[in-house]
């Protein structure tokens, strides 16, 4: 079945610094969505990525989808501490259900 | 977030008793979804159901069962079948299966 592999699990930065988490799927995706999980909370929704090489910003926060439609990349500049959380991509094949990573987590020092 | 409840936050159960955890949303959503959530593990798809009185299995449906009677409420029942059922519990719900999902605040449930 589709699978949907997400790198690295866990990544520690200094406040201030760069981050980014890939995805990458087994199947050609028909789209990817992002969500952050903060700790002891639940999932919310960030964006969903559709078109091959579309690419969507949101403050600090830059997605990205594959030309292939088969990875995605979730970068932020200048990480805060409310950056702290698991960043979890989620992809869907066809009408096949939603199919989660096993997430990021990110820690930021301040 | 605001819309779908699920309760209870922490349950706790004897190993060996089916227990039913509660999801509902006012949001009017047509499909609703639930996840195991373990360390590491990500989200793992349990049941989900687009419409009332129908439902499919997910990933890891053996040993759990769902009823979806009303629109706004989609049970799950953790039975004793379930051999490692001590997890956190997420129920989803969303307008379209393309689209968007939202997520309760979830059931952590601990089985001694």
């Amino acid at each position: 079945g589709q699978q949907v592999m997400q790198i690295p699990q866990y990544q520690h930065v200094q406040e201030g610094e760069d981050f980014t988490t890939y995805c990458n799927s087994s199947t050609t995706l028909s789209n990817i969505q992002w969500y952050k999980q903060r700790p002891g909370g639940h999932p919310v929704f960030l964006i969903q990525l559709v078109k091959s090489g579309e690419v969507k910003k949101q403050k600090r926060l830059t997605f990205q989808f594959g030309e292939a439609k088969k990875n995605s990349s979730l970068h932020i500049t200048a990480t805060q501490t409310t950056d702290v959380g698991t960043y979890f991509c989620a992809g869907r094949s066809g009408n096949t259900p939603l199919v989660f990573g096993k997430g990021t987590r990110l820690s930021v020092i301040a | 977030d605001g819309g779908i409840t699920q309760s209870p936050k922490y349950l706790f159960r004897k190993e060996g008793q089916n227990v039913t955890l509660s999801c509902e949303q006012n949001l009017n959503h047509d499909a609703m979804y639930w996840y195991r959530q373990d360390p590491g593990q990500g989200l793992r798809l349990i049941y989900y159901s687009q419409i009332v009185n129908d439902f499919q299995k997910g990933d890891i449906a053996e040993g759990y069962s769902v009823s979806r009677e009303k629109k706004e409420s989609f049970p799950l029942t953790v039975t004793s079948a379930q051999k490692n059922p001590t997890a956190f519990y997420l129920c989803a719900s969303s307008i379209l299966d393309s689209v968007e999902q939202f997520f309760g605040p979830g059931t952590r449930l601990t089985v001694l």
